[in-house]
């Protein structure tokens, strides 16, 4: 079964940086582009950014130039890297395995920026 | 504000059919994109619905179906039971935005 396991989610100052993780199992890592989509509180989804299997990344409007996506095929895992953290950034962010849509989805890690 | 639109809340009986449109635009649905659908139960993750507009992934039921005209898809639940009060999810991608958008989701009440 394909499974994804986010961390590193947590409560962070307005400004600071935090950097998540996601690790992949169950389907070949390496051949499938990955993204990050977040939650704020009952609120809807957002799409936050992508990688595709070759390394090329895309980011929502919001977040280009504070954000950076990676991957390390050879441990299978998935980052995103968050820098100058705002409040309009706390959410659950999502890993997910991407085509066009995503077909498999972790389980979620909750940031929250507060002072 | 979401780019893609849905109806807030959608209701049936249990044994009926429901539908949930997402409305979107020239600059995805409109441009030809599919449309994706995805299920969350509160609490839980989303899951894949509905993919490339009309297709379902192994271990969705027959009853849910997925369609698309001009600038809008929709969603039918058929057969509606308990266990499909959720919130639910469209997906497509925009040019003008350079991503991956979502619409503002449904709730489905039993």
């Amino acid at each position: 079964d394909e499974r994804l396991v986010e961390s590193g989610g947590a409560l962070v100052q307005p400004g600071g940086s935090l950097r998540l993780s996601c690790v992949a199992s169950g389907f070949t890592f390496a051949a499938y582009g990955m993204s990050w989509v977040r939650q704020a509180p009952g609120k809807g989804l957002e799409w936050v950014s992508t990688i595709s299997n070759g390394g090329d990344t895309y980011f929502l409007g919001s977040v280009k130039g504070r954000f950076s996506i990676s991957r390390d095929d050879s441990k299978n895992i998935l980052y995103l890297q968050m820098n100058r953290l705002t409040v309009e950034d706390t959410a659950i962010y999502y890993c997910a395995k991407t085509r066009n849509w995503f077909d498999s989805w972790g389980q979620g890690t909750l940031v929250t920026v507060s002072s | 504000q979401a780019a893609l639109t849905q109806p807030p809340s959608v209701s049936g009986a249990p044994g009926h059919r429901v539908s949930i449109s997402c409305t979107g635009n020239i600059t995805n649905i409109g441009a030809g994109f599919d449309v994706h659908w995805y299920q969350q139960v509160p609490g839980t993750a989303p899951r894949l619905l509905i993919f490339a507009t009309t297709h379902r992934p192994s271990g969705v039921p027959d009853r849910f179906s997925g369609s698309k005209s001009g600038s809008s898809g929709a969603l039918a639940i058929s057969g509606l039971k308990a266990e499909d009060e959720a919130d639910y999810f469209c997906q497509s991608f925009d040019t003008s935005l350079a991503g991956y958008v979502f619409g503002s989701g449904t709730t489905v009440s039993v």
